[in-house]
């Protein structure tokens, strides 16, 4: 089946330090997602991606859908400590179906 | 936003009872619901996909027989682990649909099987 490989697994910074993550895939997808999990909760969407090649920002963060549609990646600018949360790639070709990353544990220290 | 319930929030069972978690639409009409498990540190996995009137596709390998998924209404998905051993005990999430573009999940329900 198809599988998205998220890197890195888990990261350390300290606050307002900036933070990128990103996916690869062998297959190709339509639709590129990010979403990010707190302990305990559903995950929530960050950023949707449309179209190869796009890039889209939603307040510190900024997303990209790889040109070759087999990757994306989210950049977090001047991190902040309610940032810590577990970041999920999610990858779509057809329907509602997603196919998740593994995920990118983020700590971040005052 | 549209909104996902999904309850109970967290259940604790004894091994070899059966429990129901629901996953409720509660502003907009779900054609299609799905659930997925998520074991600690790990993935979301899916193991179903559900439409309102018929019957839930499931993963290759999920036990359709022990995870009985019933979407009898646009806004109601419920999943019924039945037979609860503790190596079932997982985090379970349900998400809803509201056309291709429209994904919202529930919040989860931790289950510890005792």
């Amino acid at each position: 089946g198809q599988q998205l490989n998220q890197s890195p697994q888990s990261m350390f910074i300290q606050e307002g330090e900036d933070v990128s993550m990103n996916c690869t895939s062998s297959s190709i997808f339509n639709t590129w997602l990010w979403y990010k999990q707190d302990p305990g909760e559903g995950p929530v969407l960050l950023i949707a991606l449309y179209k190869a090649g796009e890039l889209t920002s939603n307040g510190r963060l900024t997303a990209q859908f790889g040109i070759t549609r087999k990757d994306s990646f989210l950049n977090i600018s001047a991190s902040i400590p309610s940032d810590v949360g577990i970041y999920f790639c999610a990858g779509r070709t057809s329907g509602s179906r997603l196919t998740f990353g593994e995920g990118t544990q983020l700590t971040v220290n005052p | 936003g549209a909104v996902v319930s999904q309850h109970p929030s967290w259940v604790i069972c004894k091994s070899g009872t059966s429990v129901k978690i629901e996953c409720r639409s509660l502003d907009f009409q779900a054609t299609t619901m799905f659930w997925y498990r998520q074991f600690p540190k790990q993935s979301l996995m899916l193991m179903a996909t559900s439409n309102e009137g018929s019957k839930a596709t499931y993963e290759q390998g999920v036990e359709k027989d022990k995870f009985l998924i019933n979407h009898a209404s646009l806004t109601l998905s419920t999943l019924t682990v039945t037979s609860a051993h503790p190596e079932d005990s997982s985090f379970y999430i349900c998400s809803a649909s509201m056309g291709y573009e429209k994904l919202f999940f529930g919040s989860g329900t931790q289950l510890s099987v005792l």
